[in-house]
């Protein structure tokens, strides 16, 4: 079955790079995703790729996919305080249903 | 305008009650899905529906049920609802192959 992992909480330091890590086990996914969730908000596509790349960049923004390993990272350059949220790493499955990861909490400290 | 509203934001109920959360969207989309939030859970999947006449479950379906009225409202409804049903729930749309999904602000839902 699918299943996507992320760990719970990550600490950094404006200004300082962010990266969040993914693992997921379903190696026929085609499309994984990274959403941000602001608080008392919903769900904001930040970014994807197609399972046949190793990396995107947009803007601060990279990811990196290791298929072998089924990881993905989101890398956050220059994280700044408006940054501070619940990202969710996500695999696209069947029927555009989506697997969402468990959520990792972002605080920027000052 | 939001493309996917939600109502109501928020509803506390007690044990027993019927509740129906509505999702209403605006992008045209044929797909619309309903998940729910809980802290340390990510989303969960309930029900998904392809069209009108589509309508499949979820990974969490049981004390659930929903009603697609038409391509623009999709509808959850909990028939007897139970304070483990306490959480965030959250409509989304999706029209694309790429499998982007758009979502709603969100229902805090309490049961006491």
């Amino acid at each position: 079955g699918e299943d996507v992992e992320q760990s719970l909480f990550l600490s950094v330091r404006e200004g300082d790079s962010s990266v969040i890590n993914c693992t997921y086990t379903d190696s026929s996914s085609t499309y994984l995703y990274w959403y941000k969730q602001e608080p008392g908000a919903g769900l904001q596509l930040l970014t994807y790729i197609f399972s046949n790349m190793d990396m995107k960049q947009d803007q601060r923004l990279t990811v990196l996919l290791n298929k072998k390993d089924k990881h993905l990272s989101l890398r956050i350059a220059d994280t700044q305080t408006g940054d501070s949220a619940i990202y969710f790493c996500a695999e696209k499955g069947g029927g555009n249903k989506l697997t969402f990861g468990t959520g990792t909490q972002l605080k920027v400290e000052l | 305008d939001a493309d996917v509203t939600q109502t109501p934001r928020n509803r506390i109920t007690k044990t027993g009650k019927r509740i129906m959360l509505e999702c209403s969207q605006t992008k045209g989309h044929d797909r619309m899905y309903w998940y729910r939030q809980d802290p340390g859970l990510g989303l969960q999947l309930i029900y998904y529906s392809f069209d009108v006449k589509d309508i499949n479950k979820g990974e969490i379906s049981d004390g659930y049920s929903v009603s697609r009225q038409a391509q623009a409202k999709f509808s959850l409804s909990l028939e007897s609802a139970i304070p483990n049903q306490t959480a965030l729930y959250f409509c989304a749309t999706s029209g694309t192959r790429d499998g982007e999904q758009f979502f709603g602000p969100g229902t805090r839902l309490t049961v006491l």
